[in-house]
């Protein structure tokens, strides 16, 4: 069975750094994209950047690049999105999911059919 | 690149069809055959509906469809039913961003 395992809910204050982890089960981790995704309460989804483990090819967002780390570690089939410096304006839910296919192609990313179950990450003060 | 563009709002009495459309560009909608939908509840991860405009994955209910015309894709609901009161999201592949992927703004769906 495919699963996407998420670390726990953070509560973090501004300034500090965090890393949160996303483990894939039940299939090739390698082969196949990784997707993060993040929802700020009441909004709407936004990508935030994928990363493909077999070669560490990574890809992101226009509005998250240089906010954002997206890195894997194949060895233990798990990606992982992480901040240096969080901001109130992080607090969200951030979601990792995969696509259906097996290939480097990146337009298999559209369709994401297997989802973690979210980390909620609050930054306050 | 700006997210497609959904109503915030669609609504309809049980048994009804309903349509929810997703409006693009040449560069993303109109002119690729990459295009999903997602359904999200309260609390939940969203969930896929549709892939490549109209293809239902296992398990998805037909009474969910896809098509696509121009600029702009749509996903209808026939006979709706009270569960399919959640929010619902389209993407579409990019050829305007370095991750090819883009979301729509998102529309609620209430079931009346």
């Amino acid at each position: 069975e495919v699963q996407l395992v998420q670390s726990g809910a953070e509560v973090k204050k501004p300034g500090e750094s965090l890393k949160i982890s996303c483990k894939g089960s039940g299939y090739s981790f390698t082969s196949y994209w990784i997707g993060w995704v993040r929802q700020m309460p009441g909004k709407g989804l936004e990508w935030m950047g994928i990363i493909y483990p077999g070669d560490s090819d990574t890809r992101y967002s226009p509005s998250f690049q240089g906010q954002v780390t997206i890195s894997a570690d194949k060895s233990i089939s798990t990606a992982y999105l992480q901040w240096s410096s969080l901001k109130a304006s992080d607090t969200a839910m951030y979601y990792c999911a995969r696509p259906p296919y097996p290939t480097k192609d990146i337009v298999v990313v559209v369709a994401l059919d297997y989802w973690g179950q979210g980390t909620l990450v609050t930054v306050s003060s | 690149q700006s997210a497609l563009t959904q109503p915030a709002s669609v609504s309809g009495s049980p048994g009804q069809s309903i349509t929810i459309s997703c409006t693009g560009t040449s560069s993303d909608v109109g002119g690729y055959n990459y295009v999903s939908w997602y359904q999200q509840h309260p609390g939940k991860a969203p969930k896929l509906m549709i892939y490549d405009v109209s293809n239902r994955p296992s398990g998805v209910s037909n009474r969910f469809s896809g098509s696509k015309s121009g600029n702009t894709a749509s996903l209808t609901i026939s006979g709706l039913q009270a569960e399919d009161e959640a929010d619902y999201y389209c993407s579409s592949y990019t050829s305007s961003s370095t991750l090819e992927s883009v979301f729509g703004t998102g529309t609620k769906v209430t079931v009346l």
